[in-house]
């Protein structure tokens, strides 16, 4: 069974803090991938990566950043958390081309205060 | 560009009768469709994928999806629905000449009455 397992479940922080938000997966899988769910719109992808030091801005990076140091570990940087970036946080990873699905972390729901 | 439509936030249905969640999408190219649940407190789980071949597709859990093209609809289905079944279903759609990004629906709430 693939595992994707995230850092935290529940994180709070305080406004103006840094947060690092870990993602790993033990499938070998090239492609890594940031999501934040909100109700009513779905999933929107903030970054992805499909190789070591390499990534993609998705379609919300603004205020985030990623690393990738090593395949199997996947970073999601809040620079300086805002009250707008209090969200689900899901990590997903896949193999690479169109056709694999994506197997998804138990995601971190963040507060920011 | 691609793009997926949920248009039911809500879907009521009673246990054992039929269900049906829609989704519509837009493609430029031909479409890789999948579906995906959401159970509460938890991460997506993946149920079933049409990449190409038989337009009705079966997958986990006694869920099955049919692919119309000319109507560009990938509609998931259960002949008999069940409480456990109750969660939230996603939709997602990605290109052939997209590369690996998926555009995921908004979601719709599946709730089955006993």
């Amino acid at each position: 069974d693939v595992k994707v397992t995230q850092s935290s479940r529940y994180l709070v922080k305080r406004t103006g803090e840094k947060v690092f938000l870990e993602c790993v997966q033990d499938m070998d899988h090239e492609n890594m991938f940031w999501y934040r769910q909100d109700p009513g719109l779905g999933l929107r992808l903030i970054y992805f990566s499909y190789d070591v030091k390499m990534k993609e801005k998705g379609d919300i990076p603004e205020g985030y950043s990623v690393s990738r140091e090593k395949k199997e570990r996947f970073s999601l940087i809040l620079e300086s958390a805002s009250t707008n970036q209090t969200s689900m946080y899901l990590c997903a990873s896949s193999f690479r081309g169109s056709s694999y699905e994506q197997y998804f972390g138990p995601g971190t729901r963040l507060t920011v205060t | 560009a691609q793009s997926v439509a949920q248009p039911e936030d809500q879907v009521n249905v009673a246990e054992g009768n039929p269900l049906t969640v829609k989704c519509t999408y837009s493609v430029s190219g031909n479409p890789y469709l999948f579906w995906y649940v959401q159970y509460p407190n938890r991460g997506l789980q993946f149920l079933l994928k049409y990449i190409t071949g038989d337009n009705l597709v079966k997958g986990s859990y006694g869920f099955e999806a049919e692919f119309n093209k000319s109507q560009t609809s990938f509609h998931l289905k259960k002949p008999s629905a069940l409480v456990s079944d109750s969660a939230l279903y996603f939709c997602a759609v990605r290109d052939d000449n997209a590369g690996n990004m998926l555009t995921f629906g908004g979601g719709t709430r599946l709730m089955v009455k006993p």
